[in-house]
């Protein structure tokens, strides 16, 4: 069974600080994603991440993966309160079903 | 982009009704939709992936029998959860495969969501 953890569960930050989210998967999966979640909203596609040693970066927020560790993280620069948001990373295995992380409740505060 | 829309946003209904909710990709045929659940303050679920023409595969717990699924077209799937009760309260959110030959990996397109809330 295909396994994805987060890391921090909840994460409430001053604005203008850096901080990294984690993403841990227990099997190999060539595809990495990381989705935003506002409030009663769906998700809002971040990164997508296809290769070992992949990093994308858009804004504030820039994604990597390093498929050996079988990790990924998202790290936030200069946070800033409109970043407040749940964000997931997800994996895909061989039929394309998607299984997402625990999730991270961010929190920017002035 | 492509657009997945779900119908409808939010649903109140009594226990022991059924609901239905469509899940419709807009500008692009998807061969394959994808049913998720989200309780509050949680992750998404898989619940079940729905081919179209053919049975849905439904994730180990979940009821094929209480959550039927219908993926009549190559841009309609149908999620129908019959006989409802409070505890099936959640937010249901599809998405949608769609397939670029020439582009590269498949890409999957999130419906919006709907709320349903069972009395």
């Amino acid at each position: 069974e295909l396994k994805v953890e987060q890391n921090p569960l909840f994460l409430s930050m001053q604005e203008g600080k850096n901080y990294t989210i984690y993403c841990n998967y227990s099997t190999t999966s060539d595809r990495l994603y990381w989705y935003r979640q506002d409030p009663g909203k769906s998700l809002e596609s971040l990164f997508v991440l296809l290769s070992n040693g992949a990093v994308k970066q858009e804004g504030r927020l820039m994604a990597s993966l390093d498929t050996k560790a079988r990790l990924s993280t998202l790290h936030i620069t200069a946070a800033v309160h409109d970043l407040s948001a749940t964000y997931f990373c997800a994996v895909t295995n061989t039929g394309n079903q998607f299984y997402f992380g625990t999730g991270t409740s961010l929190t920017v505060i002035p | 982009g492509a657009v997945v829309s779900q119908h409808p946003s939010w649903v109140i209904c009594k226990s022991g009704t059924s609901v239905k909710i469509e899940c419709r990709s807009l500008d692009f045929q998807a061969t394959t939709m994808f049913w998720y659940r989200q309780f509050p303050k949680q992750s998404l679920m898989l619940m079940a992936t729905s081919n179209e023409g053919s049975k849905a595969t439904y994730e180990q717990g979940v009821e094929k029998d209480k959550f039927l699924i219908n993926h009549a077209s190559l841009t309609l799937s149908t999620l129908t959860v019959t006989s409802a009760h409070p505890e099936d309260s959640s937010f249901y959110i599809c998405s949608a495969r769609a397939l670029h030959r020439d582009r590269g990996p498949d890409t999957q397109y999130f419906g919006p969501g709907t709320r349903l809330t069972v009395l």
